[in-house]
């Protein structure tokens, strides 16, 4: 079984500063898929970024970059030039390679992140 | 294109009622996927199924919780005899047969037991 964990419960950064999010798991898959969603107050679960585990390439997404340690299981969310928009609960989430479609996500408990003046 | 809807939005019950939540997925997915969420926890999947076909039910309770997904129509989460333990946000999501992996969410219902 897959867990994922991310040990900080919340986190509040200043308009336009950088902040990161920590996210670690335990798998013993060799092929899998990693992502960070955003839960805004609405509840709409929104896809950040997504990281496939054979790819030694750190993902980017605009403002949204990922740092990938896959010895170390370790999948760190960078949100630089953060912005009033930003502030909601991050999610990190773990997904095992499925031939030919998505298979189920595993959850971390969230981050809050909170987004200051 | 409409996204994955789930309705109702909100939904009130009262202990020993029955709750049905349903789930339309993205025009072309086949592939549901139901998750639980409590006050201030993450997701905990629940139940995957593909039409008519259920293919992973590990994280449904054993009693009073059942999930289909018929030929036509939405997927249903049904709760029987609820409790107020079952009070929570209730995610539906979907992908497609040979799609890039990535599962689309709807809004969630937010079941409260009184």
């Amino acid at each position: 079984a897959q867990t994922v964990t991310q040990s900080q419960p919340e986190m509040s950064v200043q308009e336009a500063e950088t902040v990161t999010l920590s996210c670690t798991y335990d798998t013993s898959e060799n092929n899998y898929y990693l992502f960070w969603y955003k839960q805004p107050p609405s509840r709409q679960m929104i896809l950040v970024i997504r990281q496939e585990a054979y790819k030694q390439q750190n993902a980017t997404e605009n403002r949204f970059s990922v740092n990938f340690q896959k010895a170390a299981k370790s999948f760190s969310l960078k949100i630089s030039d953060s912005q009033l928009g930003d502030t909601a609960m991050y999610f990190c989430a773990f997904m095992k390679h499925s031939a030919g479609t998505a298979s189920k996500l595993t959850f971390g408990t969230g981050t809050r992140l909170q987004v200051t003046l | 294109n409409a996204g994955v809807m789930q309705n109702p939005r909100h939904l009130v019950r009262r202990r020993g009622q029955e709750a049905r939540l349903r789930c339309s997925p993205m025009k072309g997915h086949s592939h549901v996927y139901w998750y639980r969420q409590l006050p201030e926890e993450g997701l905990k999947f629940m139940v995957y199924l593909q039409k008519e076909n259920i293919i992973d039910e590990s994280g449904m309770p054993k009693e009073r919780f059942s999930a289909e997904f018929p030929k036509e129509g939405p997927s249903i989460l049904r709760i029987q005899q609820v409790v107020r333990g079952d009070s929570a946000a209730y995610f539906c999501a979907s992908s497609q047969t040979g799609g890039n992996t990535e599962a689309f969410f709807g809004q969630g219902t937010r079941l409260t037991v009184v």
